[in-house]
C-alpha cells in the first residue's frame, strides 16, 4: 500500500502551458504539503494545508494554486508554466500535533521544454 | 524563520568506516529533528528523528546527538554498506509550526 501517491512521476510540457501534479494519502494525516526539490537537491517547502486549511504559503509565484477538496488530497496546479519551473515536487504529508515524521511522495519530475 | 546548514555536501568512506554529517539550526525554539535519507530516483525516507528532551538516540548503525545549547544535530553511521550510499538531509521543525526546514543535503558515497 503506497502511504502517499502522486501523479504523475513524470511531466514534460512546454513553456506557456497549464499542469496540475497530484497527490493522494491514505495515512489519515490531517497536514499535507508540496516541496520543491532543485537540480542542486535543495527542498524547499511550498505550501502546507492542514484539513483543506492552508496554513503555509512561502514565496512562491501566485502562478502556483494548490488545491485540497479533502485532507487526504493536495493537488498543485500551475499555470503559465515556465523554463524555471523544471524541478521534482514532492507531495508530504505528516501528523500535526507531536511532532510526527514527514511521509514523502515519489515526486514528480516536471521538465518545462 | 528557521535556518538550517549542513555539511559537508559531499562525503566519501570506504566501506567499513564511519560517516558524520553535521548540521546546525537557527531558531532555538525548534524542538524535533529528523534525517531522511533519499535514493536516486525516490522521495526522502526518514531514517532516524530526535526531540529536543533526548540528547541521543541510537538505531543500530545509526545514531543521532543532539546538543540544544550549541543549536547543532548530527548523524552517525557506523560500519557503512555500499547500500548506505545515498543524499542524506536534516531538518528541523519549531513548536506545533507544521513547517520543515531541510538542511542542504550530503552525498555520501560508499566504497568498496
Amino acid at each position: 500500500d503506497t502511504a502517499v501517491s502522486q501523479t504523475p512521476k513524470y511531466l514534460v510540457t512546454q513553456m506557456g502551458n497549464d499542469k496540475s501534479i497530484k497527490c493522494e494519502q491514505n495515512l489519515g494525516h490531517d497536514t499535507m504539503y508540496w516541496y520543491k526539490q532543485d537540480s542542486k537537491k535543495f527542498l524547499k517547502i511550498m505550501f502546507s494545508y492542514n484539513n483543506k486549511e492552508l496554513i503555509i504559503n512561502e514565496t512562491v509565484p501566485n502562478r502556483f494554486s494548490p488545491k485540497s477538496p479533502d485532507k487526504a488530497h493536495l493537488n498543485l496546479h500551475i499555470n503559465s508554466l515556465e523554463l524555471g519551473d523544471s524541478a521534482v515536487y514532492f507531495c508530504a504529508s505528516s501528523q500535526m500535533t507531536g511532532n510526527t515524521e514527514a511521509f514523502f511522495g515519489q515526486g514528480t519530475r516536471l521538465t518545462v521544454v | 524563520g528557521e535556518n538550517v546548514e549542513q555539511h559537508p555536501s559531499t562525503l566519501s568512506v570506504q566501506e567499513g568506516d564511519s560517516a558524520v554529517i553535521k548540521c546546525t539550526y537557527s531558531d532555538s525554539a525548534s524542538n524535533y529533528f529528523p534525517w531522511y535519507k533519499q535514493e536516486l530516483g525516490k522521495g526522502p525516507q526518514l531514517i532516524i528523528d530526535i526531540r529536543s528532551n533526548v540528547g541521543e538516540k541510537k538505531d543500530q548503525r545509526i545514531a543521532v546527538t543532539l546538543n540544544k545549547t550549541a543549536k547543532h544535530f548530527s548523524l552517525h553511521i557506523t560500519e557503512t554498506q555500499p547500500e548506505d550510499s545515498a543524499v542524506y538531509f536534516c531538518a528541523a521543525r519549531t513548536g506545533t509550526a507544521s513547517k520543515l526546514t531541510f538542511g542542504t543535503g550530503t552525498r555520501l558515497q560508499v566504497t568498496l
